[in-house]
């Protein structure tokens, strides 16, 4: 099924490291998009990127998109024990109507 | 602007029972997708409404689910005779056009079939 893939699949670091999160995806998208969700709690847009950009920011948040290799990063910098959450991409594949999310991954930031 | 809202957020049904989860899309969203998380696992989409029409049910089971938006209310996703493997949350989103831009999620119903 269309679906992004993330990884790592969990990541732990210490609080004031950055962390890294990796998506990779099919076919040919308009935009992807991260979101976060905290445990038990519904999904919050974080960011937007467009096929035709190649680099955003929004505060400590650094994304990337590679539309050659069908894959995007999302960085968090100077990391807070706050920021512990799943983070998922979600592209439009294919002109679909809807969003296909990836697997997560789960970001533990110890104090 | 109140987000979107969903109730019941805990449902808990027997076997053989029916499950109705509504969703209250944001003020001026007429644009409503459903998707089902199982635990530790990514969102799977379900069924993208407008008003009174499906527009993509392609990640609904063919049997038991059905959903709808009508004219005045919420959006209904009603699941009949649910099975143990139905457990999961289920998550409505909504957003005000019809371009795959930011949706904006409720914080789910999470269904239990005992």
């Amino acid at each position: 099924s269309q679906q992004g893939e993330e990884d790592p699949q969990a990541l732990s670091i210490q609080e004031g490291e950055n962390a890294t999160m990796n998506c990779s995806y099919k076919t040919s998208i308009n935009n992807l998009q991260w979101y976060r969700q905290n445990s038990g709690r519904g999904l919050v847009h974080l960011i937007l990127i467009r096929s035709n950009e190649r680099e955003k920011h929004s505060g400590r948040l650094r994304v990337t998109l590679d539309t050659s290799k069908k894959s995007s990063s999302l960085l968090i910098t100077a990391s807070r024990a706050a920021d512990t959450a799943s983070y998922f991409c979600a592209t439009d594949e294919g002109g679909a109507n809807n969003l296909f999310f990836g697997t997560g991954t789960r970001l533990t930031v110890i104090p | 602007n109140a987000g979107v809202m969903q109730n019941p957020r805990h449902l808990v049904r027997r076997r053989g029972q029916e499950a109705r989860l509504r969703c209250s899309p944001m003020k001026g969203h007429s644009h409503v997708y459903w998707y089902r998380q199982l635990p530790e696992e990514g969102l799977k989409f379900m069924v993208y409404l407008q008003k009174e029409n499906i527009i993509d049910e392609s990640g609904m089971p063919k049997e038991r689910f059905s959903a709808e938006f009508p004219k005045e209310g919420p959006s209904i996703l009603r699941i009949q005779q649910v099975v143990r493997g139905d457990s999961a949350a289920y998550f409505c989103a909504s957003s005000p056009t019809v371009n795959t831009g930011e949706l904006f999620f409720g914080e789910g119903s999470r269904l239990t079939v005992l």
